[in-house]
């Protein structure tokens, strides 16, 4: 079955660093990639999200590039603020159900003032 | 406008028992799905439900089981409960058919089984 790997499980950053989050998926039929920051205490929430006929998306600090040869996608967030402090998780999905996504293990940022 | 509401937010059970979650979509959304998250296996798939239809499912036991009611709410039902059934629940609905994939997720019900 389909199968997302994320790398790394934790990173840590100085403020105003750049972070950069990695995934690979196995599925080629996948064609949608979303990215959920999931803070303690509350649901995933959705910060950007790409579809594959798409190679890169801007939104603000967010941005997520994907290589479909290579079946991987990365988030980069840069200048890093204390509150992107979070759990972060890629998921992929086929495109006619959007809903079932198959999520990453997940990573942990902490961003140090 | 309100997200999606999930209750209850705790319980505890204990082995054997069954347990039944709620989940009210956000007002328009007719697609529900649930997620378990457990650090161990993360976020997995469990089911989605469309105009009171299962349209997908994910690969868990026939004890675990929902369905959605004509405005639109949501139910998930675990039986027999297990030691490994305790985890985060996750219900998530989304608009479907408007071009975007987007989930909004609620808050979760953390279930322990004792």
């Amino acid at each position: 079955g389909e199968n997302v790997e994320q790398h790394p499980s934790t990173l840590s950053v100085q403020e105003g660093d750049s972070a950069v989050i990695k995934c690979t998926y196995s599925d080629s039929a996948s064609n949608y990639f979303p990215w959920y920051k999931q803070e303690l205490g509350k649901g995933p929430q959705l910060i950007i999200d790409i579809r594959s006929n798409v190679g890169e998306k801007k939104d603000q600090r967010i941005a997520v590039t994907l290589n479909k040869t290579a079946k991987h996608f990365s988030l980069h967030i840069t200048e890093t603020q204390p509150e992107d402090s979070a759990v972060y998780f890629c998921a992929a999905s086929r495109g006619t159900g959007f809903q079932k996504l198959v999520f990453g293990t997940g990573t942990r940022l902490l961003v140090s003032p | 406008k309100a997200g999606v509401t999930q209750t209850p937010r705790y319980l505890i059970k204990t082995r054997g028992q069954q347990v039944t979650l709620s989940c009210s979509p956000i007002s328009g959304h007719r697609s529900v799905s649930w997620y378990q998250q457990t650090p161990g296996q993360g976020l997995q798939f469990l089911f989605e439900y469309f105009s009171e239809t299962q349209r997908n499912k994910g690969n868990f036991p026939g004890r675990f089981s929902g369905r959605q009611f004509s405005n639109s709410r949501s139910e998930m039902n675990v039986s027999t409960l297990e030691l490994g059934d305790s985890a985060l629940y996750l219900c998530a609905s989304s608009l479907v058919g408007q071009g975007t994939g987007e989930l909004f997720f609620g808050e979760g019900s953390r279930l322990t089984v004792l």
